[in-house]
């Protein structure tokens, strides 16, 4: 099982419907991160969370710590949200950077 | 130049070459990461770097050799790959290696290895 699980895997929606992607870990924590990947390959990060909730344009992510439970929420979808979402998180360890371990990703499609 | 840059952006490359990527952040920050990201599988750590110095080898096959000379640059030397080490690398920064930061993201390097 891995540490980090997305779910669902592939999700295909209509322009304007509400979207929330699910993630949920296994590890301690110190940050969760949502990022974003286009056709091509880029990634962009669009959270970093350790509580509560966290919003930004179209897109809030919420975290529950106790639960180890975050989701992705995207209002009022559009096509150019199509992108795969991938749920990462840095581990809780004393000091120095963390490489991240990642989901599998969340392939979204928004149809117009 | 802005951000984080990768290149080449795309190598095609024999089992018996020796080939070099070479990842630049024009951030100012200390902390630089190698991932590799495999067809149907997650992206993995490979290597972290802090102030020019390895913190953290997830177990990576000595055919990869990472390189450090600055806080701005970072390599990932490759010598006697094989077909599965076909994957898209990436490169990413962060600010300060004493805490979790936000993580910036290179557009990658799309290799296959024939």
């Amino acid at each position: 099982k891995n540490e980090v699980e997305q779910s669902p895997q592939n999700l295909t929606a209509q322009e304007g419907e509400f979207i929330t992607i699910n993630c949920s870990y296994s590890v301690g924590i110190s940050a969760l991160h949502w990022l974003q990947q286009h056709p091509g390959g880029g990634i962009v990060s669009l959270f970093m969370l350790s509580s509560g909730k966290k919003k930004h344009g179209r897109l809030i992510a919420t975290i529950n710590i106790q639960e180890k439970h975050s989701s992705l929420h995207i209002t009022a979808s559009h096509p150019r949200d199509s992108a795969v979402y991938i749920c990462a998180v840095s581990r809780a360890q004393g000091g120095g950077a963390d490489g991240l371990t990642f989901g599998k990703g969340t392939h979204l499609i928004i149809q117009p | 130049e802005t951000g984080v840059t990768q290149t080449p952006r795309h190598l095609v490359m024999g089992m018996t070459n020796k080939k070099s990527l070479k990842c630049e952040q024009h951030l100012g920050h200390n902390a630089m990461y190698w991932y590799k990201q495999s067809a149907k599988k997650p992206l993995e750590l490979m290597f972290v770097y802090n102030f020019k110095e390895q913190t953290e080898n997830n177990s990576v096959p000595s055919r990869f050799s990472p390189e450090c000379p600055n806080s701005s640059h970072l390599f990932l030397h490759l010598h006697t790959l094989q077909p599965e080490d076909s994957a898209l690398y990436l490169c990413a920064s962060s600010q300060n290696p004493g805490r979790t930061d936000t993580q910036y993201f290179g557009p990658g390097t799309r290799l296959t290895v024939l």
